[in-house]
């Protein structure tokens, strides 16, 4: 059991919307420790996509967006597009550890 | 360009020991913070182990005694020493850049390896 809760699935059209969520305790993102956020497409590494909470690395596109609130976090990913589909994973720090949520697989239609 | 290359996984037994590797180019290891993440089959990512700069190591509970992170300066390589393998660490392994989205310990994985394999099984 992941401390961070994730969704164990999304999907979407193309071109539609979609938010991933991550849910934690005040012992991670209660706590103010940033979130971040990475995509990973079948067979791959992991690939950050968000970090501190809502920054984007350079050469991540803009329909990747996140925002933190109180003990949650959330992705959103709009203009779906076929190669969005992957594992997306929230990861934070928690009580002397880093931890990752369980993942979401995003399935686009 | 920063690259990183694992190397050094395989199958063993319970019980055995087992070297991991992690070659850097484009950067220096000793300057930077480097992790290990790892992902049993078809599960999540699991933080592993952390190096800092300064040298302080942290492990998550479930390795603490049995892996050993450290880092060649000469070779520019991180490794990860692993002892008393159990099937529970069968998984791929990946090293890491530490990025910092602000003081510590508020850390993201910048740039990840291709991850090598490690099965423990009798």
């Amino acid at each position: 059991q992941s401390v961070l809760t994730q969704p164990p699935s999304v999907s979407g059209a193309p071109g539609q919307r979609v938010t991933i969520s991550c849910i934690g305790s005040s012992s991670n993102i209660g706590a103010g420790y940033d979130v971040q956020w990475y995509q990973q497409r079948l067979g791959t590494a992991p690939k950050v996509l968000i970090y501190g909470n809502h920054n984007r690395p350079s050469g991540v596109p803009d329909r990747f967006s996140a925002s933190k609130s109180g003990t949650s976090a959330s992705l959103a990913i709009t203009g779906l597009q076929a190669e969005d589909e992957a594992d997306y994973y929230c990861q934070s720090y928690d009580s002397s550890l880093w931890v990752f949520g369980g993942g979401t697989k995003l399935t686009v239609l | 360009e920063v690259e990183l290359v694992e190397s050094g996984g395989g199958l063993v037994q319970p019980g055995e020991s087992l070297r991991l590797s992690c070659a850097a180019s484009g950067f220096t290891v000793s300057n930077n913070y480097m992790s290990w993440v790892r992902q049993a089959p078809g599960k999540g990512l699991e933080w592993v182990s952390v190096i800092y700069s300064g040298g302080y190591t942290y492990y998550v509970d479930s390795v603490k005694g049995r892996f050993t992170i450290s880092r060649d300066t000469s070779k520019n390589t991180l490794y990860l020493q692993m002892s008393g393998l159990r099937s529970e660490d069968t998984a791929v392994y990946f090293c890491a850049t530490v990025g910092h989205s602000g003081a510590d310990p508020n850390h993201y994985y910048d740039s990840w390896g291709q991850g090598t394999l490690v099965t423990v099984s009798s």
